[in-house]
């Protein structure tokens, strides 16, 4: 069954350092998401990303983040300059159609860890 | 607008009984209700979700009942089993491209 893969599933940095996370979505979808999710909290909407651009992004979402489809494969998310507070669970996801019309299918997350 | 009240915040049920899960919304502009799994280590993944034009849908053990006028939407599983054991979201869509997840319930099915 195809699926989205996420890596590292584990990332530990230093405030201040760079971080890219990495996401394989599925091969035939066409949008893709990144949410976070904060130990204990509710999961939270980041950025969606079609036809090569981002389509919606939320608050947090701000210029210390940014998205790239480097090549037909893979869909990523750098943090520029990590902060405390960016520690949380990251999930990617992607799916055929607007979230709307179809089913999104999750990544099993990045957890990362910012010290 | 935006915000999704999900209750309770954790429920225990016995092995056999009907655990069921509330979501309320303020943004009438949601057109597409769905209910996550998650488990834990695992990302969320989609349990069952409905459409507004139709009160209920069951799919197996897992029912959801929509009530577009008091803007509430529930997950009903009957015939809980240990395995159900996980937290679950529901994530109106609508407008925007983009999930609103509910807080969570996480459910406990004893044996």
């Amino acid at each position: 069954e195809p699926e989205v893969t996420q890596t590292p599933s584990h990332q530990v940095t230093q405030m201040g350092q760079e971080v890219i996370l990495r996401c394989v979505p599925i091969s035939n979808h066409l949008y893709f998401y990144w949410y976070r999710q904060i130990l204990g909290q509710k999961v939270e909407f980041l950025v969606s990303f079609y036809n090569n651009e981002i389509s919606e992004k939320s608050e947090i979402f701000d210029d210390q983040f940014s998205v790239e489809r480097p090549d037909g494969s893979n869909f990523t998310l750098k943090i520029r300059s990590t902060k405390l507070e960016d520690s949380a669970m990251y999930f990617c996801a992607s799916s055929e159609m607007r979230h709307s019309n179809t089913e999104a299918f999750f990544g099993q997350g990045t957890r990362l860890t910012v010290v | 607008q935006q915000q999704v009240k999900q209750s309770p915040q954790s429920l225990i049920v016995q092995k056999g009984g009907i655990s069921i899960i509330n979501c309320a919304y303020e943004n009438t502009a949601f057109d597409y209700f769905p209910w996550y799994q998650q488990f834990p280590g695992k990302g969320p993944a989609l349990l069952i979700a409905i459409r507004p034009d139709v009160s209920e849908k069951k799919e197996g053990r897992f029912t959801i009942s929509f009530n577009k006028s008091a803007k509430q939407f529930s997950l009903h599983i009957m015939d809980s089993q240990p395995g159900d054991s996980a937290t679950y979201f529901c994530a109106p869509v609508g407008g925007y491209n983009k999930l609103i997840f509910g807080a969570g319930t996480r459910l406990a099915v004893h044996p």
